[in-house]
C-alpha cells in the first residue's frame, strides 16, 4: 500500500529564517506530487506540482520553492520567511491526471 | 478559465436531514471533478469523483455526487446526515488540458446538530 509522511508536523519559526519542509511518498513509482497552502480555515492555493524527478513547476509565487530530488520525495523550502507564510502546507500524490489525489496529514507553520 | 464556486460558505442542519452541497464550475471541456472532506484539524480526504459515464457517482461514508452538465454543477448529497459528517467540504476540478492544476473551490463549512 502507499503511503504518504510529511515532515514536519508543526513548527514555530522566525520571520527571515529558513525553512524546509519535507514529503516522501513509499509504494508507488513515479507519482504526481503536488505542495498546497490553506491558511486557517481557508480555501487551498496550489504551490508547486512534479511529474517526474527533478522537474518542479511553479503555480503561483509566495518567495517558496520545491525540488524533487527522488522520485519519492517533493521537498518545499525557503530562505526567509515571511509571515504570510503561516498556514497550513499539505502534500499530496497522484497516480495520474484525473486521478483521486491522496493528501498527507500536512504541517502546520506558524511564523512570527 | 476554471474556476469551481461553492456558493454556501456555511451549512446547518439537523441529524436526520437530507444534505446537499452546490458546486458549480466553469471550464470549456469537459472536466474532471472531486469531492474532498476535511475533518477539524486533519488533511484532506477523497470522497468520489466523477470523470466520464454515469452522472451519478457515489462515494465513501456514503456520500453520492451527481454531474449536471446542462447547469455546469456537481452537488454532493447524502440521507440522513449524521453529525459525525460536520466538516468542511472542498469541490474540486482538473481539466484534461490544465498541466495539472487542481482547482479548487472555496469550501463549505459543515455543521450537523445532534
Amino acid at each position: 500500500a502507499q503511503t504518504i509522511h510529511q515532515w514536519p508536523v508543526a513548527e514555530i519559526k522566525a520571520v527571515g529564517s529558513p525553512l524546509s519542509l519535507g514529503c516522501t511518498i513509499k509504494g508507488k513509482s513515479s507519482p504526481n506530487l503536488y505542495w498546497y497552502w490553506q491558511a486557517t480555515g481557508g480555501t487551498l492555493q496550489q504551490l508547486f506540482y512534479s511529474i517526474t524527478v527533478g522537474q518542479v513547476e511553479s503555480v503561483v509565487q509566495l518567495n517558496l520553492s520545491a525540488s524533487r530530488p527522488k522520485d519519492d520525495q517533493f521537498i518545499l523550502s525557503t530562505e526567509k520567511l515571511l509571515l504570510s507564510h503561516s498556514g497550513f502546507y499539505l502534500c499530496a500524490w497522484s497516480q495520474q491526471s484525473n486521478s483521486d489525489y491522496t493528501f498527507g496529514s500536512g504541517t502546520r507553520l506558524l511564523v512570527i | 478559465a476554471q474556476s469551481v464556486d461553492q456558493p454556501d460558505a456555511h451549512v446547518t442542519l439537523s441529524e436526520g436531514a437530507s444534505l446537499e452541497l452546490r458546486c458549480s464550475y466553469s471550464y470549456s471541456a469537459a472536466p474532471y471533478l472531486f469531492w474532498y472532506v476535511q475533518y477539524p484539524g486533519q488533511s484532506l480526504q477523497f470522497l468520489l469523483k466523477y470523470i466520464t459515464g454515469d452522472t451519478v457517482v457515489k462515494g465513501t461514508k456514503g456520500f453520492e455526487a451527481e454531474f449536471r452538465k446542462s447547469n455546469s454543477s456537481f452537488n454532493l448529497k447524502k440521507s440522513p446526515a449524521h453529525w459525525s459528517d460536520s466538516a468542511k467540504y472542498f469541490c474540486a476540478l482538473e481539466g484534461p488540458n490544465s498541466n495539472n492544476r487542481i482547482f479548487f473551490g472555496d469550501g463549505t463549512q459543515l455543521v450537523v446538530k445532534p
